[in-house]
């Protein structure tokens, strides 16, 4: 049982360049979520999902896009990616109010 | 103000020591309350969740006061593996999909 699986660990992007973060569960969980983790700040929720099919902002959507493909996988889209992104970013599924995350992607963007 | 407010420390114990940590929260209609444990690069794990009467699981003990609105975490008798960082999480206004972790605080158990 993987849980949450997250691709890529690691990722070195150069500004304006675009890239997909994968996020996968396999306990068949209704809602999955994806937050950011920077120094001070705390997780802050960017895009999360409520069901296959929908999807909402969070706190900080502005530069991110999302799609919930099916039940299983929730990917995170940097269209064109700027140093402020830089982050250790995290994927979460739930159930009733626990939330299981992922390993974390660490994003550096120069 | 913030939603989730908690001191980062570093709190610095020894071994066998007892810890408490507090937390507060500005939403007065939050209804669901957690701890969730983050060691150093690593992703947060649920710890406990917190009750209105408040709940044990071994050595930690979660208690939640509605009027002051603040949460705290007890540990006794600490263990070298308690060192991290512990996240105060609470339920955001949309009900419990939508949690709110504070920024954490720290802990270094030494031997």
């Amino acid at each position: 049982n993987a849980g949450v699986t997250q691709t890529p660990k690691f990722q070195v992007l150069k500004t304006g360049q675009s890239m997909t973060l994968q996020c996968a569960q396999d306990m068949n969980h209704n809602s999955m979520y994806w937050y950011r983790q920077d120094p001070g700040m705390g997780l802050r929720l960017i895009y999360y999902s409520a069901s296959e099919g929908t999807t909402d902002k969070g706190e900080v959507p502005n530069g991110y896009n999302v799609s919930r493909l099916n039940k299983r996988e929730f990917s995170l889209r940097l269209e064109s990616a700027a140093p402020s992104q830089t982050s250790v970013y995290f994927c979460a599924s739930s159930i009733g109010g626990t939330q299981y995350f992922g390993p974390g992607t660490r994003l550096l963007v120069l | 103000r913030k939603e989730v407010e908690q001191d980062p420390g570093p709190f610095n114990v020894p071994e066998g020591a007892t810890v408490a940590f507090n937390c507060t929260y500005s939403n007065s209609a939050s209804q669901s309350f957690f701890w969730y444990r983050q060691d150093c690069r690593k992703e947060p794990k649920l710890l406990m969740s917190v009750y209105s009467s408040g709940n044990e699981d071994g050595r930690f003990t979660a208690q939640l006061n509605r009027a002051s609105q603040y949460i705290s975490l007890l540990i006794r008798d600490s263990k070298l593996s308690d060192s991290a960082t512990y996240l105060c999480v609470v339920n955001g206004d949309t009900g419990f999909q939508k949690l709110v972790f504070g920024t954490g605080t720290r802990l270094l158990v030494s031997p």
